[in-house]
């Protein structure tokens, strides 16, 4: 059984560009939820996906967008990047009511 | 809105317990987790524990939750050098469409 993977794990852009992360879930899990987690603080939630539909979505502007895939892997999209996006991306798979979320290692996303 | 509140430092000395605290105001909370993260690292389900239960153990861990006064600990017994991490507690509610809150986190730092 594979965990939660994520790439890339580090990635550097500059402002107003755009970029694309990816998660693959956990075997089994059908829903992917992403967090923002700048230094020092704790993850924010960014949205969460459900076979295919999102499901739900944190206090995040429009130009973050995501999409699920039919394996339930997910990207999250982020355009006109700003400095501020400058973070660690975290992508969690579950499944269940319990809302066990396993997470993958992240990708550290850095905006000059 | 929902909030999840620890303090941001504990230090122990190995071979002694820990206990770290947490604070939510959401009455509604279902489940509330205990994760682990290690420097450059994602985060580490290390428990959980549903809103009906008084206590978990598993091994070293020992969850507590006071529901009157939403008040939930950890307690790691045994304190070891490869405990030092910045622990995140974090709560879920079905009326939230199962996103996680978290709480700042704690550093735990283990003395010699």
């Amino acid at each position: 059984e594979t965990g939660v993977t994520q790439s890339p794990t580090h990635l550097i852009k500059t402002r107003g560009q755009q970029v694309t992360l990816r998660c693959s879930s956990q075997s089994g899990h059908n829903t992917v939820s992403w967090y923002q987690q700048a230094l020092g603080q704790g993850p924010q939630f960014i949205f969460q996906y459900y076979r295919e539909e999102e499901n739900g979505r944190g206090n995040f502007p429009p130009r973050f967008s995501g999409l699920q895939f039919p394996n339930y892997s997910s990207e999250l999209n982020v355009n006109a990047l700003e400095l501020d996006d400058s973070a660690l991306y975290l992508c969690a798979s579950s499944s269940g009511q319990e809302n066990i979320q396993y997470f993958g290692a992240g990708t550290r996303l850095s905006v000059l | 809105g929902e909030d999840v509140e620890q303090s941001l430092f504990l230090s122990v000395r190995e071979g002694d317990s820990s206990v770290i605290n947490c604070t939510y105001t959401d009455s509604s909370s279902t489940y509330l987790y205990w994760y682990k993260q290690e420097p450059g690292a994602g985060l580490q389900l290390l428990t959980y524990i549903f809103s009906n239960m008084d206590m978990k153990q598993d091994q070293r861990l020992t969850v507590l939750l006071n529901k009157k006064d939403k008040h939930l600990s950890l307690r790691i017994a045994d304190t070891q050098t490869g405990d030092s991490a910045i622990y995140f507690c974090a709560e879920t509610a079905m009326d939230s469409n199962y996103q996680l809150i978290w709480g700042a986190g704690t550093k735990l730092i283990i003395k010699p």
